[in-house]
């Protein structure tokens, strides 16, 4: 079965850093390109990070300098390090498969991990 | 505020047809990009409703439409039936940001 499975989630302070992993299963990860998108409880989608299949990184102004997205190919894992965080990062973090290159949708996703930032 | 625009919110009696406008410009979806749809049921993760404007994956009912014109697209759902009721968004790429952009997602409301 084609999976994404979010975990690293949790209570941060303000300023401080959390990474967070994604493990995919039934696909290969460094095949496709993968991407962070978060979620404001109640409110839309944002997308916050990328990473193609050369390695090549992405990054919305609002995260970049902040968040680090990476891979491990051996583990079929997908990291976003995020550090100097701020209450407005406070979201839910979802990783996402991009479904063929060039497409931009977003075919798989996970369920999500919910990081907090608050003293 | 999203660089796609979408109402709040749309509402429709079962069996009825709805339809959820996503407004970009001339950097998105004007300029050639696809736009993808995404159904977001309470409590879970956005699922795949419609990509490159009007294709539907696997398992997604017929009920479900795409349709793009200019710097605009368009989710049409016909034959509403209850367990439609969730949060759309649409998704296109933006060449001023160099990223992906999300409309701010509308509540479709059974009646």
């Amino acid at each position: 079965e084609v999976q994404l499975v979010e975990s690293g989630g949790g209570l941060v302070q303000p300023g401080g850093s959390l990474r967070l992993s994604c493990a995919a299963s039934g696909f290969t990860v460094s095949s496709y390109e993968m991407h962070w998108v978060r979620q404001v409880t109640g409110k839309g989608l944002e997308w916050v990070s990328a990473i193609g299949t050369a390695g090549d990184t992405f990054y919305p102004g609002s995260v970049k300098g902040r968040f680090t997205i990476s891979r491990e190919n051996a583990r079929n894992s997908l990291y976003l390090q995020m550090s100097s965080l701020r209450a407005e990062d406070t979201a839910v973090y979802y990783c996402a498969r991009e479904a063929a290159p060039g497409t931009s949708a977003f075919d798989i996703w996970g369920q999500g991990t919910m990081v907090t930032v608050s003293s | 505020q999203s660089v796609l625009t979408q109402p709040p919110s749309v509402s429709g009696a079962p069996g009825q047809r709805v339809t959820i406008s996503c407004t970009g410009s001339s950097s998105n979806i004007g300029a050639g990009y696809d736009v993808h749809w995404y159904q977001q049921l309470p409590g879970t993760a956005p699922k795949l409703l419609i990509y490159g404007n009007t294709n539907r994956p696997s398992g997604v009912p017929d009920r479900f439409s795409g349709s793009k014109s200019g710097t605009s697209a368009s989710l049409a759902i016909t034959g509403l039936q209850a367990e439609d009721e969730a949060d759309y968004y649409c998704q296109s790429y933006d060449s001023s940001l160099s990223g992906r952009v999300f409309g701010g997602g509308t509540k479709l409301t059974v009646l």
